[in-house]
C-alpha cells in the first residue's frame, strides 16, 4: 500500500501527558497537513508544509501543539500537556508537487483519546 | 454562521437510488470544490473536485457548482451498499492558503 500512513493508529494517554504522532507521506509528496477532526465533525486545519518548511499554522495550533518535517519526508505532530478537549481524530494528508493543493490525500488517522 | 454548511443527516436509500448530497457556503472567494468519502473510523478519500462553476462526472458520481447561489451538489445514481459512508464536502479560495474549509459531513446509508 503506498497511500499515507500514520502511526500510531489509536494512542490513549492521560490528561497532562504528552504524545507525538507520526505521518509518512505518500513517495515524492512534497506538501503535507495536518487536520484534526473531532466526532461529527469535518476536518479543521492546522498546519502544513511544502517540503521541510512549515508554511501555515492555524489558530487552532495552540502553543502545546509543535509539528516538523526535518527532512521534507515524514512529519511528526506533538501534543504537549494533553488535555480532554485534544481528543480528536488527528489526520495526515500530501499532495504531489505536481498538483493543485486542493488535491489532498489522507491517511488512516491517529484516534487521540485523553482520560 | 459557518462557512460551510451541510446537512449531517442521516439520509437513508434503497440501492438503486439517485442520491442527492449538497452544501452551501457563505464565502464568495472559494474557487475550489471537493467531494471526499470517508468510511467508518477511516480517512476520507477524495472522490473528485471542480474548478468554479459547473458541472463534473465520474462514474455514477457527478458534482455540481452553482457559485451564484453558493450552493454545491454530489449526485450518486445507481446507489449501492458499498456507497454508505460519510459524504463531505470541502472548498479552498485560491488565495487563502492551503487549508480545505469542510463541511460536517452527511452520513449515507444505502440498503440492499
Amino acid at each position: 500500500d503506498t497511500g499515507v500512513s500514520q502511526n500510531p493508529r489509536h494512542k490513549i494517554t492521560k490528561r497532562g501527558q504528552n504524545v507525538t504522532f507520526r505521518c509518512d507521506p505518500i513517495s515524492e509528496h512534497n506538501r503535507l497537513y495536518w487536520y484534526r477532526q473531532t466526532l461529527g465533525q469535518g476536518p479543521e486545519f492546522l498546519t502544513y508544509f511544502q517540503n521541510e518548511a512549515q508554511l501555515e499554522k492555524s489558530r487552532l495550533l495552540s502553543d502545546r501543539f509543535s509539528a516538523e518535517r526535518p527532512k521534507g519526508s515524514f512529519s511528526t505532530l506533538e501534543i504537549q500537556r494533553t488535555e480532554q478537549g485534544d481528543s480528536a481524530m488527528y489526520l495526515c494528508a500530501s499532495t504531489p508537487r505536481d498538483r493543485l493543493l486542493n488535491e489532498q490525500f489522507f491517511g488512516p488517522g491517529t484516534r487521540l483519546t485523553v482520560l | 454562521q459557518k462557512e460551510v454548511e451541510q446537512d449531517p443527516g442521516p439520509l437513508s436509500v434503497p440501492e438503486g437510488a439517485i442520491v442527492s448530497l449538497n452544501c452551501t457556503y457563505s464565502n464568495s472567494a472559494f474557487q475550489y470544490f471537493m467531494w471526499y468519502r470517508q468510511y467508518s473510523r477511516k480517512g476520507p478519500e477524495l472522490l473528485m473536485y471542480t474548478y468554479s462553476s459547473g458541472n463534473k462526472e465520474d462514474g455514477r458520481f457527478t458534482a455540481q457548482v452553482d457559485k451564484s447561489s453558493k450552493y454545491i451538489s454530489l449526485f450518486i445514481r445507481d446507489s449501492q451498499p458499498s456507497d454508505s459512508a460519510t459524504y463531505l464536502c470541502a472548498m479552498r479560495a485560491n488565495q487563502a492558503g492551503t487549508a480545505l474549509i469542510f463541511g460536517k459531513g452527511t452520513t449515507l446509508s444505502v440498503s440492499s
